[in-house]
């Protein structure tokens, strides 16, 4: 089955310590990415990820970091979160051909306390 | 700069007929999408619109004028299970990558 999985689903930490939310597709898309979703806001872009090792900035990159060793994985690394960085989370990928359909994962729903 | 304007909220009849409208400015444009979000899930996809016209599929159809930056997401004999959040995103050329813009999306309410 065509999916995109994320982990974990829920976390409550504490501002400063360090967490990393996985996400890993198995459609062998070349393009990921992470969006936050927060009310009246829609979804943001955080970061994207054109193919192993390429990534840019999306709209709101501050405060998160990622990595795309394998085509499959794009870890979102949250190196000291803060309380605005509470949301909720998705990775997307999607192929590089038309019609560019994104799959989003489940969704994370991070609280920063 | 990009812009996705679309009705923050709407509400409709079970059986009838609604129209969910999408403005949008932006530069590059290369296509726009149509998604479906039930409350508290993921996005999954419903349309894709990249020359002017209508898309059918099945219940939902999806309009685009790219001179006028309009599109609409048309849902017949509606459901209950159609309450949702539906969001208009726009695909854009930016720096060699298609980037994907979302608007803020419309909450839809059927009631019997």
């Amino acid at each position: 089955e065509a999916q995109v999985t994320q982990n974990p689903r829920y976390l409550i930490t504490v501002t400063g310590k360090k967490l990393t939310v996985t996400c890993s597709q198995n459609m062998n898309h070349e393009y990921m990415s992470w969006y936050r979703q927060d009310p009246g806001l829609g979804l943001r872009q955080i970061y994207y990820s054109m193919n192993v090792e390429v990534t840019d900035k999306g709209d709101v990159p501050e405060g998160y970091k990622v990595s795309r060793k394998e085509k499959r994985n794009f870890p979102l690394i949250l190196e000291s979160p803060s309380p605005n960085q509470t949301s909720l989370y998705f990775c997307a990928s999607s192929s590089a051909h038309p019609p560019y359909e994104q799959y989003f994962g489940p969704g994370t729903r991070l609280t920063v306390t | 700069g990009q812009n996705i304007d679309q009705p923050t909220e709407m509400t409709a009849t079970e059986g009838a007929i609604v129209q969910i409208n999408c403005t949008y400015q932006t530069s590059g444009f290369n296509g726009l999408f149509w998604y479906q979000q039930h409350a508290g899930e993921a996005p999954t996809f419903l349309s894709y619109n990249v020359l002017d016209g209508l898309e059918e599929k099945g219940r939902f159809s999806s309009f685009l004028s790219r001179s006028k930056g309009y599109s609409y997401l048309l849902l017949k004999e509606l459901q209950m299970k159609d309450s949702a959040s539906y969001l208009c995103a726009v695909r854009s050329i930016s720096g060699g990558y298609n980037k994907l813009i979302f608007g803020a999306g419309t909450r839809l309410a059927v009631h019997p």
